[in-house]
């Protein structure tokens, strides 16, 4: 199994704070790899597909990066919605995985 | 517009077995195919199989084979989702979810069911 590591595990920031958190993947999944926002009691949310394409509706404040087994989500300007919990999921093969998640706390 | 409605919450022993519903609407059942997703309370996300829904082929995790079983009503347009042998870790809301455009990048999810399982 395709083993997805991200961090850091929290972030404290503030609103309009750059929060970039990074995902590894324990071998090359070339540009399969989706992010997601999770808020509490809800399902999750799908940002970014194929690393770096912008899901219909996601601002453009959101950003993905990366190829092979290094990968980047990018907030630009963080917003006081954007405080969430964010997944990164590898698509290169079957069983998917996902990371363990960051929570983007309010600073 | 494109929905998954699950069924309710469930409470079990272990050793028992749940069957949960997701019910698809707002496009035709056999286009996507259905992913189930299971998270325990405060953790992350495991992915634990897929069901074609025209057909009814199956691949499920590893670590759920021979517990699992996804199968799919086309008359109904549902899925459903069973897991027997339930133990106390298996207490997690579960999700089935599915993709508009890939396979793999799930842009539509149900609302989620709580199982617990507790004696």
């Amino acid at each position: 199994d395709i083993q997805m590591t991200q961090s850091p595990s929290s972030v404290s920031a503030s609103v309009g704070d750059r929060v970039t958190i990074t995902c590894r993947a324990s071998q090359g999944i070339s540009s399969w790899l989706a992010w997601y926002q999770q808020k509490p009691g809800k399902a999750p949310n799908l940002l970014i597909y194929a690393a770096s394409g912008l899901q219909n509706g996601v601002p453009s404040r959101f950003s993905g990066s990366g190829s092979g087994t290094d990968f980047t989500l990018t907030i630009s300007s963080l917003q006081p919605e954007d405080f969430a919990t964010y997944y990164c999921q590898q698509a290169n093969s079957f069983p998917l995985t996902f990371g363990g998640g960051t929570k983007v706390e309010i600073k | 517009q494109v929905q998954l409605v699950q069924s309710g919450a469930e409470v079990k022993k272990p050793g028992n077995s749940v069957k949960i519903s997701c019910k698809a609407s707002g496009y035709t059942f056999t286009r996507y195919y259905i992913h189930w997703v299971r998270q325990a309370p405060g953790q992350g996300l495991e992915w634990m199989g897929i069901i074609n829904p025209s057909g009814g082929t199956t691949s499920y995790a590893q670590k759920f084979q021979g517990r699992v079983t996804m199968t799919g009503d086309t008359s109904t347009s549902t899925v459903f989702m069973e897991l027997s042998s339930l133990r106390s870790d298996d207490t997690a809301v579960y999700y089935c979810l599915s993709g508009s455009t890939s396979l793999y990048y799930f842009d539509y999810w149900g609302q989620g069911t709580l199982v617990t399982v507790s004696s």
